[in-house]
């Protein structure tokens, strides 16, 4: 089957702290896995995406780590601001011929000031 | 702005009825892609066309059908429409059909079926 768990659903830090989240995919045949910051009434944008082929990726703050093995993958923000409040989805794609996009429930990330 | 522009903003309409909701991709992008965002279900994929034709499928209703057209716009046609309907519907578009291709998501039709 095709699946994405993504955890916490919900995550509050403190401004300057660092904020994970975690998605688990269940199909060994994806290679795709994009990360999409979407704040509220907005249209989802990409943060940062990550092919099976590296390990992690790293823009400024925000970072990728994927583990094939365990078909895991997390998002890192580091030195969390209030501007960074938003939901974040992960996705995983299906390696196949097409762009389907599998995304995980969502994470709401609340940054205090 | 990504550039891929999607109308109209908002529809408001009543059970049973039909509706239309465009979009367009990107300069450039060949494929496009739709998906319905309601608060339980979170983004969910509907169906992705590829230079005017049919690429893959998701979980689509039968009630709901989709084209590309020459110029590239796509439509998504919603018929019959049910309470449950009411979500918002997102378009995206990349370059290619490809699995890893970075989709571009425009700013969403917001359905309401009173």
């Amino acid at each position: 089957g095709e699946n994405v768990e993504q955890h916490p659903s919900t995550l509050s830090v403190q401004e300057g702290d660092s904020a994970v989240i975690k998605c688990t995919y269940s199909d060994s045949a994806s290679n795709y896995f994009p990360w999409y910051k979407q704040e509220l009434g907005k249209r989802p944008q990409l943060i940062i995406d990550i092919r099976s082929n590296v390990g992690e990726k790293k823009d400024q703050r925000i970072a990728v780590t994927l583990n094939k093995t365990a078909k895991h993958f997390s998002l890192h923000i580091t030195e969390t601001q209030p501007e960074d409040s938003a939901v974040y989805f992960c996705a995983a794609n299906r390696n196949s011929n097409t762009g389907k996009l599998i995304f995980g429930q969502g994470t709401t990330l609340q940054v205090k000031p | 702005d990504s550039g891929v522009t999607q109308t109209p903003k908002h529809l408001i309409t009543a059970t049973g009825q039909r509706v239309t909701l465009r979009c367009s991709p990107r300069s450039g992008d060949l494929s496009v892609y739709w998906y319905q965002q309601s608060l339980d279900q979170g983004l969910q994929f509907l169906i992705q066309y590829y230079n005017g034709e049919e690429r893959a499928k998701g979980n689509i209703l039968e009630r709901f059908s989709a084209q590309q057209f020459p110029d590239l716009h796509s439509e998504l046609n919603l018929s019959s429409l049910e309470l449950g309907d009411s979500a918002l519907y997102f378009c995206a578009s990349s370059a290619h059909p490809s699995p890893t291709d970075t989709q571009y998501f425009g700013p969403g039709t917001r359905l309401t079926v009173l």
